[in-house]
């Protein structure tokens, strides 16, 4: 079984600031980790991903995310932030053999930019 | 593509009614998932289908919830008997065999008074 943690609930930042989101995750399996956005009232989208390969893992809107596996984190990060980031991100894991690729999500982080 | 359909987008219906809630996947995925999302619990998978048999129901909360899909491209969730703590939004996804990326439908935010 895996399990997700994102630490912080909200940040806030202002525009034009970067801005780090941090993940980190338990299991007892190789992994696959993604991160999601959620803009207000709709459905989740695929920031980034990562399989395997290079563990810094360069996703769509500037977003990236490095992958440690000796600290078991997967932090996302983007060096300026624009008010349209205004959304709630989501770090989910899935074991790399787990039939069907079950996702299990962390809590979220709610991302407000202020102008 | 159209991506996830799901509807209704909102439902506020009675404790104790009958809630039907559907969707669509993407043409030619294989795999479904039905999520539900609260500010207590965050996003919980419910059950997921895989080339339309259900795989894992674990994540149902009760014998209240069913889900169905009866062909490729149709999945239902029902609650019957609806309760106010059913209140969230129900996320539909789906995913193609061999790939790693879930495609979210826009979900339906469910009120039950």
């Amino acid at each position: 079984a895996q399990s997700v943690t994102q630490l912080d609930s909200q940040v806030p930042v202002f525009e034009e600031a970067p801005v780090e989101l941090r993940c980190n995750y338990s299991s007892s399996v190789s992994v696959y980790l993604f991160w999601y956005v959620q803009y207000p009232n709709q459905g989740l989208q695929l920031l980034l991903k990562y399989l395997s390969g290079s563990t810094l893992v360069k996703g769509i809107n500037g977003f990236e995310a490095e992958f440690n596996k000796s600290q078991t984190s997967f932090h996302l990060r983007k060096p300026s932030v624009h008010i349209s980031d205004t959304a709630e991100y989501f770090c989910a894991v899935a074991g790399e053999k787990a039939a069907g690729n079950k996702l299990t999500f962390g809590g979220g982080t709610r991302v407000l930019v202020k102008p | 593509d159209a991506g996830v359909i799901q509807s209704p987008r909102h439902e506020v219906t009675e404790m104790g009614q009958e809630v039907t809630l559907r969707c669509k996947p993407i043409s030619g995925h294989n795999s479904l998932f039905w999520y539900r999302q609260t500010m207590m619990r965050g996003l919980e998978l419910l059950i997921y289908f895989n080339n339309n048999v259900p795989i894992d129901d674990s994540g149902m909360p009760e014998d209240r919830f069913s889900a169905k899909m009866p062909n490729a491209s149709f999945s239902t969730l029902k609650i019957q008997p609806s309760e106010p703590r059913d209140s969230a939004v129900y996320f539909c996804a789906s995913r193609r065999t061999g790939e790693n990326e879930q495609f979210f439908g826009p979900g339906t935010r469910l009120t039950v008074l």
